[in-house]
């Protein structure tokens, strides 16, 4: 079945750096999205990406679709405390019965921020 | 508009008793997912439903089930619970469900003893 690698597991910052995470698939994705989830709260919408290559941008936070269709990253700029929390990238490939409402998750990357 | 919403947000049941839980999705959005969290497997697709009907199931036993109403609220049942159950179920909804996004509640936390 179809997995999603993303690294790294986790990231300690200091506040005001940028921050790289990615997530890569051993199959292609139609639809990659990335989620924020803090403790005891369900999972955040932040990006969503329809198109291979497609660059998307929410404020500090920008998203890639990879070109293969088998990878998407995410860049946080100017990273903040409240920053803080677990992302998660997570993938929907569209091919009928199998994919209706399903998303494929990555392992999430903890990030710490400290002011 | 409201979000997702899903209740009981905590529950503590026995090995052996059953679970009900709830969801009520985002108003005009037909899809619900469902998924398991857990500390050593991650989120895990349970199933979809889409008009009251399930249109795709996850790798889970028998013992999860689930449906959906006319008004696209949606229930989950956990029969003959394990140990193993102890998660955090969320459930999710989009429009249609194919390729969209989806939006999270906040989740039931499930504990089993």
């Amino acid at each position: 079945g179809q997995q999603l690698n993303q690294s790294p597991q986790s990231m300690f910052i200091q506040e005001g750096e940028d921050v790289s995470m990615n997530c890569t698939s051993s199959s292609i994705f139609n639809t990659w999205l990335w989620y924020k989830q803090e403790p005891g709260e369900g999972p955040v919408l932040l990006i969503a990406l329809y198109k291979a290559g497609e660059l998307t941008s929410n404020g500090r936070l920008t998203a890639q679709f990879g070109i293969t269709r088998k990878d998407s990253f995410l860049n946080i700029s100017a990273s903040i405390p409240s920053d803080v929390g677990i992302y998660f990238c997570a993938g929907q490939l569209l091919a009928g019965g199998t994919s209706y409402g399903k998303l494929t998750f990555g392992q999430g990357t903890i990030l710490t921020v400290h002011p | 508009k409201a979000g997702v919403t899903q209740t009981p947000r905590y529950l503590i049941k026995t090995r052996g008793q059953q679970v009900t839980l709830s969801c009520s999705p985002i108003s005009g959005h037909r899809s619900v997912s469902w998924y398991q969290q857990t500390p050593g497997q991650g989120l895990q697709f349970l199933f979809e439903y889409f008009s009251e009907t399930q249109r795709n199931k996850g790798n889970f036993p028998g013992r999860f089930s689930g449906r959906q109403f006319s008004n696209s609220r949606s229930e989950m049942n956990v029969s003959t619970l394990e140990l193993g159950d102890s998660a955090l179920y969320l459930c999710a909804s989009s429009l249609e469900g194919q390729g969209g996004e989806q939006y999270f509640g906040p989740g039931t936390r499930l504990t089993v003893t």
